[in-house]
């Protein structure tokens, strides 16, 4: 098992630039959650997806837009990218989410910079 | 958003001391609360989760407790090694949301040799 995987691990944008983040899990999880990571601040929910088919606006969703595209994948979007968008981004993916107790896991991380 | 509040933001212990951080959080509604382990350029890994006041839970040289009446978990290392180096995440969450965790903001453990 892969677990959660994310591509691309590094991107440059410039300033305005469009670019998808990709993330998949191999664990037949329901729940799939985007978090950014920036420095001096804990991991911060942009989205999640509880379950196929649904998405909902976590802690500071603008800018951004996702796409559940099966059980498996959820896409991270940046239309129209800003240097404020400069982060670490994750992808994690829990059994049931909706327990509040389940465990969440998470990939390896996309560093972004944007110019 | 739960205001989550984790200390100290970074410590440095000496090889085979023990040690112990806070994670304080709002004591209404309280539903559960998570703690992660996360090593510098890894993806961050659970260690616990904890729901009832008073539970402790142990793995290894780590414990956890959990006091939901006044809003703390103290994490304990017992006889810190080099590989406890790392950032523990504490997630507390309360009932009645989204059942998703908020994460604190981290202590960044560093063990001397």
């Amino acid at each position: 098992n892969a677990g959660v995987t994310q591509t691309p691990k590094f991107q440059v944008l410039k300033t305005g630039q469009s670019m998808t983040l990709q993330c998949a899990q191999d664990m037949n999880h329901n729940s799939m959650y985007w978090y950014r990571q920036d420095p001096g601040m804990g991991l911060r929910l942009i989205y999640y997806s509880a379950s196929e088919g649904t998405t909902d606006k976590g802690e500071v969703p603008n800018g951004y837009n996702v796409s559940r595209l099966n059980k498996r994948e959820f896409s991270l979007r940046l239309e129209s990218a800003a240097p404020s968008q400069t982060s670490v981004y994750f992808c994690a993916s829990s059994e049931l989410g909706s327990t509040g107790t389940d465990t969440q896991y998470f990939g390896p991380g996309t560093r972004l910079t944007v110019l | 958003i739960l205001n989550v509040e984790q200390s100290p933001q970074s410590l440095h212990v000496q090889e085979g001391d023990s040690t112990n951080f806070t994670c304080s959080f709002p004591s209404s509604n309280f539903y559960a609360l998570h703690w992660y382990r996360w090593e510098t350029a890894k993806s961050p890994e659970a260690l616990f989760v904890m729901t009832l006041n008073g539970d402790e839970k142990k793995k290894g040289r780590i414990s956890a407790t959990l006091n939901t009446k006044e809003g703390y978990s103290y994490l304990y290392i017992k006889g810190s090694q080099p590989e406890d180096s790392a950032t523990y995440l504490c997630a507390p969450l309360t009932s009645g949301g989204s059942y998703i965790p908020t994460f604190g903001r981290g202590t960044s453990l560093i063990v001397h040799p």
